[in-house]
């Protein structure tokens, strides 16, 4: 596709579900980002992917928060046992040597 | 391990009048350095990069950066600020040797221009 696409764009969830978020990269990008913000409030990393590289995961906040690439493509972003500080914009940016490219986000809501 | 400071939470300019928003980084190696802006409600947006060579890299909506290697820094400017321009702003950094090195970004600046 032409840009990096995230989907849902929204996403209301209960407290204690486990949710799915899925990036689509720009097509042949070896680098793949999460990212977490809050409203209004600076980027805070979640997890890297370069290539067929171990993923850096050190950011993650916890073990409810797993990631994975299928194929050097297509990301999921998975949190489960939802919690209400989990209410975030989960951003995804895709890049292959220079700049990143940003997808629009997930805005996650727990209720 | 690389890193990038922008030192000012907030800036506040009036309009017309030039404005600056901080950076300055730490990298084992060569930078290669970028600027994202982030509207209302909206994503990312790629604002400009230096890779190599002058110092002094144009992008768009008219701002601009300056490279400065023995000082560490790579600060945003305008000439001359524009009420639109009022956004949150990013900078980022990643070492230019190795492919897979990845891109460490600032805090963030808001940037409030005032009429």
């Amino acid at each position: 596709g032409a840009g990096v696409s995230q989907s849902p764009s929204n996403k209301v969830t209960e407290k204690g579900k486990d949710v799915e978020l899925r990036c689509d990269p720009i097509s042949g990008h070896t680098a793949l980002y999460w990212y977490r913000q809050s409203l209004g409030q600076g980027l805070e990393f979640l997890i890297y992917f370069q290539g067929n590289s171990a993923p850096d995961k050190s950011g993650l906040p916890s073990d409810r928060f797993s990631a994975e690439r299928t194929g050097g493509s297509v990301s999921t972003l998975t949190i489960q046992r939802t919690q209400q500080e989990d209410s975030a914009v989960y951003l995804c940016a895709s890049s292959l040597r220079q700049e990143a490219f940003f997808g629009q986000g997930t805005r996650l809501t727990v209720v | 391990a690389q890193s990038v400071a922008q030192p000012e939470d907030q800036v506040n300019v009036a309009e017309g009048n030039p404005l600056t928003v901080k950076c300055t980084y730490s990298v084992s190696g060569n930078p290669y350095l970028f600027w994202y802006v982030q509207y209302p409600n909206r994503g990312l947006q790629f604002l400009l990069k230096y890779i190599t060579g002058d110092n002094l890299v144009k992008g768009s909506y008219g701002f601009e950066a300056e490279f400065n290697k023995s000082q560490t820094s790579f600060h945003l400017k305008k000439p001359s600020a524009l009420v639109s321009d009022s956004a949150l702003y990013f900078c980022a950094v990643r070492d230019s040797h190795g492919a897979g090195n990845m891109l460490t970004f600032g805090g963030g600046t808001r940037l409030m221009v005032k009429p």
